[in-house]
């Protein structure tokens, strides 16, 4: 059965620093994998996905992913946070087919001024 | 496009009480998941849904769960009776099926059992 790990709970940046969140997956191939954003009161908003081809993928909002195989690895990074980037984020993955989707507890991210 | 619509948006109940809750996909998706989202579980995925069939409700907790999608426009999640460990935020949420790349999101909602 496919998991998601977000190791941190919660985090807190400073504005314009850089952010990286951490996602570890469990799948028997490669599977495809997602980063969410939700901010509060609000559903769930794609902010990039991964399916094959180039390992780094770029998403909305200026953030990006890598895709790291031999890592079991898919880290959310944004080289500037700003403070509209507070929210909570979460790391999905899916076998892909009829888009089973299992989500990762999701980290809390906090930025301060 | 009016994006997935869940309602109603928060709903307070007594125990003992029948919940339902309502979605309506985006025209034209033919994949329909419910989720439930609390503190302590995170997101679980309830049930999805294909061309109106339930294909895996593996994630409902237990018989009084019941989900439907009558027509490829509108779902219904029910709880008979409703429990104080129910309360949760429950999304909806569709997508282009059977491989669908992207899921769009209700806003949920907020439910409290008293």
């Amino acid at each position: 059965a496919q998991s998601v790990t977000q190791p941190d709970i919660h985090i807190t940046v400073s504005e314009g620093a850089s952010l990286e969140l951490r996602c570890n997956y469990s799948y028997g191939a490669t599977p495809y994998l997602f980063w969410y954003v939700q901010s509060p009161g609000q559903g769930l908003q794609l902010l990039l996905k991964y399916f094959s081809g180039d390992t780094l993928v770029q998403g909305i909002k200026g953030f990006e992913a890598e895709f790291k195989r031999s890592q079991s690895s898919f880290n959310l990074r944004k080289p500037s946070v700003h403070w509209s980037d507070a929210a909570e984020y979460f790391c999905a993955v899916a076998p892909g087919g009829y888009q089973k989707v299992t989500f990762g507890t999701g980290t809390k991210l906090q930025v301060i001024p | 496009d009016a994006g997935v619509i869940q309602s109603p948006r928060h709903e307070v109940t007594e125990m003992g009480q029948e919940v339902t809750l309502r979605c309506k996909p985006i025209s034209g998706h033919n994949s329909l998941f419910w989720y439930r989202q609390t503190m302590m579980r995170g997101l679980e995925l309830l049930i999805y849904f294909n061309n109106n069939v339930p294909i895996d409700d593996s994630g409902m907790p237990e018989d009084r769960f019941s989900a439907k999608m009558p027509n490829a426009s509108f779902s219904t999640l029910k709880i008979q009776p409703s429990e104080p460990r129910d309360s949760a935020v429950y999304f909806c949420a569709s997508g282009t099926g059977p491989d669908s790349e992207k899921l769009f999101f209700g806003s949920g909602t907020q439910l409290s059992v008293l």
